[in-house]
């Protein structure tokens, strides 16, 4: 079945990066865009931005550009999600999810923590 | 960006009643194919979200038919025919018309 399975948490100091990764399997890993999206503790939901495996095209949000690198290797039928300069504002939990040929997020990962603190 | 506001923000429920939530674009969202770019999810406690409703009105695979979208260009509704306990947890619109966005969540609960 499709599925989408996140490294693990991570705990990390203000002005440190991290890297956050996603492993697909069940389906053409090339053929789809990944998307990702975070959400803070107790908030909603924030698109970040996408990236479309066979071209490397990727698309930021205007609030994480300079920040946030959006990367994939096909090799593995992975994406890989960096954002640098980290404050506790970062504090979240970061989905990756497949946009499907309908234009939908039919399939999420189970998240990832990531915890910004001194 | 399109701004996506929801409506109510809690929406306490009683089993079996029905129940409706209301999202709101700053654009309209319908396409000139026709189509209006707005999906709906669910997030359980403690899950990663879940697509109940495509395109404004279509149902995702799995979704019981209890579950409802309607509404064009500006105006949307998720609507609940009969609320059932496994129903709880936090409902969000998006438009996925330009770079997506998500309304503030709408949490309901028994």
């Amino acid at each position: 079945q499709v599925q989408l399975v996140q490294s693990g948490g991570e705990v990390k100091k203000p002005g440190a990066s991290v890297k956050v990764s996603c492993k697909a399997s069940g389906y053409m890993f090339t053929d789809y865009f990944m998307h990702w999206v975070r959400q803070a503790p107790g908030q909603g939901l924030e698109w970040m931005g996408r990236i479309k495996p066979n071209t490397a095209v990727t698309n930021y949000a205007q609030k994480f550009l300079g920040r946030v690198t959006m990367t994939t290797d096909a090799s593995i039928n992975t994406a890989y999600m960096e954002l640098t300069r980290l404050t506790s504002d970062d504090t979240a939990v970061y989905y990756c999810t497949r946009k499907n040929d309908v234009g939908t997020f039919d399939v999420w990962g189970q998240g990832t923590m990531v915890t910004v603190s001194s | 960006d399109i701004v996506m506001t929801q409506s109510p923000l809690s929406l306490p429920v009683t089993p079996g009643e029905p129940a409706s939530i209301s999202c709101r674009s700053s654009q309209s969202l319908l396409h000139s194919n026709g189509n209006n770019y707005l999906d709906w999810y669910l997030q359980k406690p403690g899950q990663s979200p879940q697509l109940l409703i495509y395109l404004g009105s279509i149902r995702a695979s799995g979704v019981p038919d209890r579950f409802s979208g309607s509404g064009s260009g500006t105006d949307f509704t998720l609507h609940i025919s009969r609320v059932e306990a496994d129903d709880v947890g936090v409902y969000y619109c998006m438009q996925a018309l330009q770079a997506e966005t998500f309304g503030q969540g709408t949490r309901v609960e028994i």
